[in-house]
C-alpha cells in the first residue's frame, strides 16, 4: 500500500539553526501539507501546498519558515532558525482533490520529531 | 478559537460496548468531515468520512453521524476492542479548502 515517508524520525538541534525535514508523498498525489503537533496538544495545520505552490498557511507558518518541492518525488519544510517553541512532531501529508470522486482524505507519514534545546 | 471541539478528552469503555465519539465545530463554512485515530509516535490514520449532504456514513464497526443544525458529529465503534485504544481526531475542512481544521482529540481506552 503506498505511504507518505518522512526522514528523519527524529532531529534534534540547537537554537537558532536550520532544520529541513523531508517527506516523500504518495506518488500521485497532487495536494502536501505539513502539521504538527507539540507534545500534549493538538494537531496544528501549517501549510498546504498544490501546483508548486502554497495554498493556505496558518498564522503559525511565519517568515521562519518555507516549503519546497525541489523534485518530482520530495516535499520539505525548511525552519530558518530554530526556536524551542518550535519542538513538536511535524507530520507531511498528501491527498487527492475531492473533485477526483475521492474522499480526499489526508495521509499522513509516521512524522518527524523536532528537539530544539 | 477553536473551530472543532472534542470536548470529552478521555474517554473509557468496556470491551465489546459501544464507544461514542463527540464532536463540535463553530464553521458553518464547514461541509467536510474525517475521523482519525493515532497511536503513540504514529502519525493518525484515516477512518472514515461524512460529507454534509448525508447524515450518516458507516464501515464496519465504525459509523460516523453528522447533525449540521447542531454543528456536531460523532463517532460511535461498535463492538469496541482493545486494540482501538488510541487518541481519534475530528477534522473538518471548507467547501474550497482542502486542509483539514483538527480537533483536540480524545483519548479512547477499551478495557478487557
Amino acid at each position: 500500500e503506498p505511504e507518505v515517508t518522512q526522514t528523519p524520525s527524529h532531529q534534534v538541534t540547537q537554537m537558532g539553526q536550520e532544520v529541513i525535514l523531508r517527506c516523500v508523498p504518495i506518488s500521485n498525489h497532487l495536494y502536501f501539507y505539513w502539521y504538527r503537533q507539540i507534545l500534549g496538544q493538538k494537531v496544528e495545520f501549517l501549510v498546504s501546498f498544490y501546483n508548486n505552490e502554497i495554498s493556505e498557511k496558518s498564522e503559525i507558518f511565519d517568515d521562519q519558515f518555507s516549503v519546497e518541492r525541489p523534485d518530482g518525488s520530495n516535499f520539505t519544510l525548511k525552519i530558518r532558525s530554530t526556536k524551542l517553541e518550535d519542538s513538536a512532531m511535524y507530520f507531511c501529508a498528501s491527498s487527492e482533490p475531492r473533485d477526483r470522486g475521492t474522499t480526499g482524505e489526508l495521509f499522513f507519514g509516521e512524522g518527524s520529531r523536532l528537539t530544539v534545546l | 478559537d477553536q473551530q472543532v471541539k472534542q470536548n470529552s478528552p478521555s474517554l473509557s469503555v468496556q470491551e465489546g460496548r459501544i464507544s461514542i465519539l463527540n464532536c463540535d465545530y463553530t464553521n458553518s463554512m464547514f461541509d467536510y468531515f474525517l475521523w482519525y485515530k493515532k497511536y503513540p509516535a504514529e502519525g493518525p490514520t484515516f477512518l472514515i468520512s461524512i460529507s454534509s449532504i448525508k447524515d450518516k456514513n458507516e464501515d464496519g464497526r465504525f459509523t460516523v453521524f453528522l447533525n449540521k443544525s447542531a454543528k456536531h458529529l460523532s463517532l460511535h465503534i461498535v463492538p469496541s476492542q482493545p486494540g482501538d485504544s488510541a487518541v481519534y481526531f475530528c477534522a473538518a475542512s471548507g467547501a474550497r479548502g482542502q486542509n483539514f481544521v483538527f480537533g483536540p482529540g480524545t483519548r479512547l481506552s477499551v478495557l478487557p
